[in-house]
This record gives C-alpha cells, structure tokens and sequence, in this order.
C-alpha cells in the first residue's frame, strides 16, 4: 500500500496564480481532509468529505475549493494564489473522523 | 483563546530523562484524544490514544483529566529518537459536526 500520497512536494506560485493539489488514498478511507500548517499554529482544517460527492467546510476554507468525485482522490484546488497561502499542506484519510488520521507527506507552497 | 493549547518549548532533556507535556483543551464537549508525533519536515503520525483511564505503551504514558480539561504524555527514559513535536489532538462533536483540533505542538529535543 502506497497510503497516502501528495503531488507536488513543493511548488512556487505568483500571486494570483491557480493551481491543484493532488491528494490520494489506497486504503479505501471514506474519511479524507486537508490540513495547512503554519509555525505555531498547529495544523488546520480547510475542508474535508466524508465520502465520494460530499464535501464540507472546515476551520479556514476561504480561498479553496475541493470535490470528491471518488473515494481514492481529493484534490486541493487554489481559485487565486496570495502570499498569505504560503504554507504546508497535508491531506490525510482514516476510516473515521475520530480514527487514526495517515497522513501524506505534505506539499510546501511558497506564493510570492 | 485557543481550542487547545500546548507549550510550544523547546524541553531540552540528557538521555534517560523523563519528561511530561501537558495539552489544555477549551471544549467540554471533547470526546476523544490522541497524541500524534511529527519529525521535522515530515507529516504527522499517531502516537497514542488517551483514554479516560490512561493507557501506557511501552515508556509512553498518556493521562486525561476531564475536570481540568487537559491531557498528558509523559515519556520515561528518553532516547535521542523521541526528539519530536508532539502534537495534542483532541476530537468535538457538535451541532457543526464531528471534527478534530490539533495544538500547536511541543518540540522535544533529547540531548546526549
């Protein structure tokens, strides 16, 4: 099992730029989330789906639209790149919300 | 005020030593509890559970106090490989659903 896998590990934007993060699992997880990471404030929810075709909001949702076409993929997509997205970004899948989260290796954007 | 709060440290400890970090969490409501640990640069992987009674695994020690709202992790005989952030994680259920907080981290680093 590859778990959970992130495309790209790094990426460079100009503001205003759109772009997708690509996010997949082979574990069959129905439970799939994005999460930013900034120094100091712990990691935090953008959206997450609770299956494929349904999606929801989480803590910080503003600036990025998700959909879960399949159980196997969760795209992260940035409408309109600003310099305060400028962060970590981890997609993670359990088999429940309140299960043990397996998280990707993580997509460090730099938007300038 | 933060849904769950860390001391960001760092606790600089010899070898061998036993440390404890403590996580304060603001929702009563809580339900479940984890300690997740992170490397540097790298994705976040799940520790422990905390259960209500404690639960211990191998020299990791994990304590919940739901009067006090806050949770433990107490690591004896510390080796150079439990240099780390230790992520306090906790799980709400409310009327905006089911979903987790991660802390800010507490960075251990062990010393020889």
């Amino acid at each position: 099992n590859a778990g959970v896998t992130q495309t790209p590990k790094f990426q460079v934007l100009k503001t205003g730029q759109s772009m997708t993060l690509q996010c997949a699992q082979d574990m069959n997880h129905e439970y799939m989330s994005w999460y930013r990471q900034d120094p100091g404030m712990g990691l935090r929810l953008i959206h997450y789906s609770v299956g494929a075709g349904i999606t929801d909001q989480g803590e910080v949702p503003n600036g990025y639209n998700v959909s879960r076409s399949t159980t196997e993929d969760f795209p992260l997509r940035l409408l309109s790149a600003a310099p305060s997205q400028t962060s970590v970004y981890f997609c993670a899948s359990s088999d429940q919300i309140q299960g043990e989260q397996y998280f990707g290796p993580g997509t460090r954007l730099t938007v300038t | 005020r933060k849904e769950v709060e860390q001391d960001p440290g760092p606790f600089n400890v010899p070898e061998g030593a036993t440390v404890a970090f403590n996580c304060t969490y603001s929702n009563s409501a809580s339900q479940s509890f984890f300690w997740y640990r992170q490397d540097c640069r790298k994705e976040p992987k799940l520790l422990m559970s905390v259960y209500s009674s404690g639960n211990e695994d191998g020299r990791f020690t994990a304590q919940l106090n739901r009067a006090s709202q806050y949770i433990s992790l107490l690591i004896r005989d510390s080796k150079l490989s439990d240099s780390a952030t230790y992520l306090c994680v906790v799980n709400t259920y409310n009327n905006a659903g089911n979903m987790l907080t991660f802390g800010g981290g507490t960075r251990l680093m062990v010393k020889p």
